[in-house]
């Protein structure tokens, strides 16, 4: 039990395109999802929490229009980066917190981001 | 605010052998801390947690102690297997509903024959 998957597990898109990334909860509901982005040897950093139906909370320096955050349902939560750059190009991995876990956290595969 | 310094890797270990994976840790209160592990191709899975001082988590024979006054949660293993290569982060969550989580760079493990 407990699985996230996100989907694509890659993607490489042309600078200035926008790009979505899927992120589901497979056999849970999940009113928290989070979403973090993992430079190379570096530790996952929190981009941003989203509750089902409300907006997003935004860490301090995530610009919340570049990284639009969409939670939806229970069971979905999308990351759109709009106008993608070089620099944007990262590993981004969801995760998932279910309304019975006290602070457990369920994390996707992760989405390999390339931005040429 | 909070912070984690994880032994840097990669960590190369001959099966059997003893493993130590350092992690300190800088925060205020009373933090909950964590080890995940996330084995190739897949997500990040808890492997296992303490929640406050002198708490011993454990499973799958790895253990970590938490350890208010040396502010450490070092994960060990008596005998690792060729099945642990993965690599493991440390990590730790704010006070009581404070659900954030602040991550070590993760440490890569690989196991010999």
């Amino acid at each position: 039990g407990a699985v996230v998957s996100q989907h694509p597990s890659r993607v490489i898109c042309k600078s200035g395109t926008s790009v979505k990334i899927e992120c589901r909860s497979l056999d849970f509901q999940a009113t928290t999802m989070f979403w973090y982005r993992q430079f190379p040897k570096q530790s996952l950093m929190l981009m941003a929490t989203s509750n089902e139906g409300s907006k997003a909370t935004y860490e301090q320096g995530v610009e919340k229009d570049k990284f639009l955050i969409n939670h939806a349902s229970l069971t979905l939560s999308t990351l759109t980066v709009t106008s993608a750059h070089p620099e944007d190009s990262s590993f981004y991995i969801c995760s998932a917190r279910s309304p019975g876990s006290s602070y457990e956290q369920y994390f996707g595969p992760g989405t390999r981001l390339t931005v040429t | 605010g909070n912070s984690v310094t994880q032994m840097e890797g990669p960590v190369t270990l001959s099966e059997e052998a003893f493993l130590t994976i350092n992690c300190t840790y800088t925060a205020t209160g009373y933090p909950s801390l964590f080890w995940y592990v996330q084995y190739p191709g897949e997500g990040l899975q808890l492997l296992l947690k303490a929640t406050k001082a002198d708490d011993k988590g454990s499973n799958k024979g790895f253990e970590a102690t938490y350890r208010k006054e040396t502010t450490s949660f070092h994960l060990e293993k008596g005998s690792v297997q060729v099945s642990d290569s993965a690599v493991y982060f440390c990590a730790l969550s704010g006070n009581f509903g404070n659900e954030k989580l602040t991550f070590g760079t993760g440490t890569r493990l690989t196991i010999i024959p």
